[in-house]
């Protein structure tokens, strides 16, 4: 998958805690992308990384934040989980401007309890 | 707020005909389309993209149509066959990087 690891692969948690999906990438592309992926929804953009430390919210933004310290990684947290939450999340990365591809991770089976 | 819709979730063709699938959009105004693969289990993958300069482009037994003013994209594959029963989306991109896309359509080949 383009060099894109994400992890872990499947949880399971409890309303209210705290969760950390994490991407990595050892294609040293410049964006990174974070999806979530729903029956009837499609996926939706959660939030986006465009360099490190340059991040900007999509259009399902709130209840989550995301942090990119280095070129390779690029975290999502749920600060206090909901059952809202439970979805498949994707992590998608483009090398940016002259080549408009989104390559994605096998994604994240994240359930809400 | 952007809308894309896609043809009927679920589309189920004979072996060897055309597939047709549709993409609609509307407010907005992309700089281009993309065409996805999902199989069961496993994130998307890229296909085609067509910029808004561009009427129609095609890889193979693939072809898509792009149509800004109907604020429409065709997918086509040709002489179909059970190897292309995936869920297809569409996608849309601003020159900014961000891509927005379709519920998809689930494509069953029948043999």
């Amino acid at each position: 998958d383009a060099g894109i690891t994400q992890s872990p692969r499947h949880k399971v948690t409890e309303t209210g805690t705290p969760v950390t999906l994490r991407c990595h990438q050892t294609e040293n592309h410049r964006y990174m992308y974070w999806y979530r992926q729903d029956p009837g929804h499609g996926l939706r953009l959660i939030h986006y990384s465009y360099g490190v430390k340059d991040t900007d919210k999509g259009e399902v933004s709130d209840g989550y934040s995301v942090s990119r310290s280095k070129t390779e990684d690029f975290l999502l947290t749920l600060e206090s989980a909901t059952s809202s939450q439970t979805s498949v999340y994707f992590c998608a990365i483009s090398p940016g401007q002259g080549s408009e591809k989104l390559f994605f991770g096998s994604g994240t089976q994240l359930s809400v309890l | 707020s952007q809308k894309i819709e896609q043809n009927s979730e679920a589309l189920n063709i004979q072996e060897g005909k055309t597939a047709t699938l549709t993409c609609n959009y509307t407010n907005y105004s992309p700089a281009y389309l993309q065409w996805y693969r999902q199989d069961p289990g496993r994130g998307p993958v890229f296909l085609l993209l067509i910029r808004e300069n561009e009427k129609e482009k095609r890889k193979e037994r693939l072809k898509v149509t792009f149509d800004t003013t109907l604020k429409q994209s065709l997918f086509h594959i040709t002489a179909s066959q059970p190897a292309d029963s995936a869920t297809y989306l569409c996608a849309l991109a601003n020159t900014g990087n961000q891509f927005y896309f379709g519920t998809g359509t689930s494509l069953t080949v029948i043999p």
